[in-house]
């Protein structure tokens, strides 16, 4: 299995500011996918993290409300811009190890007031 | 496309009884399943995942699914429940052929509690 690590693991935000989670993988790997869980719902894809190209974002979310950094193997970043309490979610990265088994860190659990 | 479908958004087990966690899935190139599950308050943890071969697959827990292509179903047993296994439960699906990396496609989760 991997070790993912998140930070930060919890946070109370104002709304209008922006935060970025950072996620650490202990092996490197070609993408990185970032989730996002609302209160009482499923996980959603919000992009995948290419190192050294362009995320790719999924339907309804857009690159200037969640920039995404991949600055190499094994770390990405995801911001949340301009938070409104609508973004109170878990917000997740995972990683596809070998043998195609993808895996997910802690989270971290976003509160906008 | 692919899609999850988990049957049941509430079940309710008593303590030593059959655990039966219901998920169909539609995908028009063979799927790889996972299931994982959330206990309160944390992240999600893999309990196990069909690829290839066996389709009975035994994860951790004393949980095991059994992959039936015919039915389109994979779901999540466990012959006897226990309090620890009250959590959420979510299976997946993706795929990773094409290039694809396996971007995951969740079913809106199963709530499992336990009853003394």
């Amino acid at each position: 299995s991997a070790v993912i690590s998140q930070k930060p693991s919890r946070d109370i935000c104002q709304r209008g500011t922006s935060l970025t989670i950072q996620c650490q993988v202990d092996s490197q790997v070609t993408m990185m996918f970032w989730y996002r869980q609302q209160p009482g719902q499923s996980l959603t894809l919000i992009a995948t993290a290419n190192q050294g190209s362009e995320a790719t974002y999924e339907s309804g979310f857009v690159i200037d409300k969640f920039p995404i950094s991949r600055p190499n193997l094994t770390f990405s970043t995801l911001t949340v811009s301009n938070m409104s309490p609508e973004d109170s979610s878990i917000y997740l990265c995972s990683v596809n190890l070998s043998g195609n088994t993808i895996y997910f860190g802690e989270g971290s659990w976003l509160t906008v007031v | 496309a692919q899609s999850v479908t988990q049957l049941g958004s509430h079940v309710s087990v008593s303590e030593g009884a059959l655990v039966l966690l219901r998920c169909n899935y539609s995908s028009s190139v063979p799927p790889y399943l996972f299931w994982y599950v959330q206990y309160p308050n944390q992240g999600l943890q893999l309990l196990l995942k069909y690829t290839t071969g066996a389709t009975l697959v035994k994860g951790i827990n004393g949980f095991e699914a059994e992959f039936k292509k015919s039915e389109t179903s994979f779901h999540l047993t466990k012959p006897s429940a226990h309090m620890s296994d009250a959590a959420e439960y979510f299976c997946a699906v993706s795929n990773f052929y094409g290039g694809s990396q396996g971007n995951l496609i969740f079913g809106k989760g199963t709530k499992l509690s336990v009853k003394p």
